[in-house]
């Protein structure tokens, strides 16, 4: 099956500080979806983004499907980023396969 | 749009008992999938409905169980529950096969 690999596994931030986080997957894959996963387990949509670059306010992602990874921009963090985020990866006939996720804290 | 709902929000069960766990997708979606998530072994698939037929299944033994009705809303069923079986139990649905998945906001069950 997909092998999906995030890093960095825990990432600490002062607040008002820029962040990557990176998705690599093993195979080619039909979708991509970045969450975050708030401190009651909500996992909430950033993105659906099986490739090339979307923004939303301060997040931006990009996929690169050929070379098998997405990147998660998180710019000007705040506290309220802080949580579990999650990529998962699709491909049409098979299961849903979620990387295990980077911890993010951003510190006031 | 209302979103994606489950209940009950939080279970407690004894070991052997059986539970089943209710999803309501948003309005028009027609895929809802189940997923297991625990420290140990992070978020795992379970199973996929589409109109009202399992499309796609974990690596779960046969104690997992599910069904979709002809409205798309979803169960899933556990039964002779083993202390392992706690966790939080997620529901996403979407609005084709494959498509982009939106969760709903849990069940978290605990097995004593």
């Amino acid at each position: 099956g997909i092998q999906v690999e995030q890093s960095p596994p825990d990432l600490i931030l002062q607040e008002g500080a820029n962040s990557t986080l990176r998705c690599n997957f093993s195979d080619s894959v039909n979708n991509l979806q970045w969450f975050h996963q708030n401190p009651w387990g909500q996992l909430i949509n950033l993105f659906y983004i099986p490739s090339g670059t979307k923004q939303n306010g301060r997040l931006s992602a990009t996929t690169v499907a050929t070379e098998r990874y997405s990147l998660l921009y998180i710019s000007s963090s705040q506290t309220t980023d802080s949580g579990v985020y999650f990529c998962a990866v699709l491909r049409e006939g098979f299961k849903t396969i979620f990387g295990a996720g980077t911890r993010l804290f951003v510190k006031a | 749009k209302a979103g994606v709902t489950q209940t009950p929000r939080y279970l407690i069960k004894t070991r052997g008992q059986q539970v089943t766990l209710s999803c309501s997708p948003i309005s028009g979606h027609r895929s809802v999938s189940w997923y297991q998530q625990t420290p140990g072994q992070g978020l795992q698939f379970l199973f996929e409905y589409f109109s009202e037929t399992q499309r796609n299944k974990g690596n779960f033994p046969g104690r997992f169980s599910g069904r979709q009705f002809s409205n798309s809303r979803s169960e899933m069923n556990v039964s002779t529950l083993e202390l392992g079986d706690s966790a939080l139990y997620l529901c996403a649905s979407s609005p084709r096969q494959g498509g982009e998945q939106y969760f709903g906001p849990g069940t978290r069950l605990t097995v004593t």
